[in-house]
């Protein structure tokens, strides 16, 4: 079945420092892959996402590229700031017309001033 | 354009007692899901709608849950009798099949079962 594997959190970072979230993943076809982003006390919002091998999706200064061949899609920011500490999740698409996602179990992030 | 909308936002209630959580998807999208997450089991899915037909509720924890959605708009997942460890934040999301997938979530219901 399908499956979303991300690093071993929490990171601590302090601010402009370089991100990269690792995520990994199986998947039978061809999904859809996302970033999700939670801050305290709300629900997930999409941050970025990519549909086909070799896209590059990027939103509020965050990247992350679809690579096939090593079946990952890492998160990376180049100077993170305080108001990105959140919880990060990694989630793909089910093949198929489902529109079901799975998740990876998230990773906690914190920027210190 | 109003997000999924969900209530209460908050709900603390007493082992035993019936709890109904609410749900109103973004008008339009015909796919309805209901998540609960902890600090233990992480995010998991419970239940999806389609057109308002339930797919798969493989993850409905037990016969104490039970999720409807009577029409395109509203949707409830009902707990009858609550226990102290349903205690969680529950989400509802939508999307819709003409989309890449994402869903939009909403802000959840944060239950306390004392």
């Amino acid at each position: 079945g399908n499956s979303v594997t991300q690093m071993e959190g929490p990171v601590t970072l302090s601010e402009e420092a370089f991100l990269t979230i690792n995520c990994t993943y199986t998947a039978t076809g061809y999904p859809s892959l996302f970033w999700y982003v939670q801050y305290p006390g709300e629900g997930l919002q999409l941050l970025l996402k990519a549909t086909k091998a070799d896209d590059k999706g990027s939103n509020k200064g965050f990247e992350a590229t679809y690579r096939k061949e090593t079946t990952s899609f890492h998160l990376e920011k180049g100077s993170v700031q305080v108001s990105d500490s959140a919880v990060y999740f990694c989630a793909l698409s089910d093949t198929g017309a489902n529109s079901k996602l799975t998740f990876g179990k998230g990773i906690t992030l914190s920027v210190r001033p | 354009d109003a997000g999924v909308i969900q209530s209460p936002r908050h709900e603390v209630t007493e082992m035993g007692q019936e709890v109904t959580l609410r749900c109103k998807p973004i008008s339009g999208h015909d796919y309805l899901f209901w998540y609960r997450q902890t600090m233990m089991r992480g995010l998991e899915l419970l239940i999806y709608f389609n057109n308002n037909v339930p797919i798969d509720d493989s993850g409905m924890p037990e016969d104490r849950f039970s999720a409807k959605m009577p029409n395109a708009s509203f949707s409830t997942l009902k707990i009858q009798p609550s226990e102290p460890r349903d205690s969680a934040v529950y989400f509802c999301a939508s999307t819709t099949g003409q989309s890449s997938y994402e869903q939009y979530f909403g802000p959840g219901t944060r239950l306390t079962v004392t």
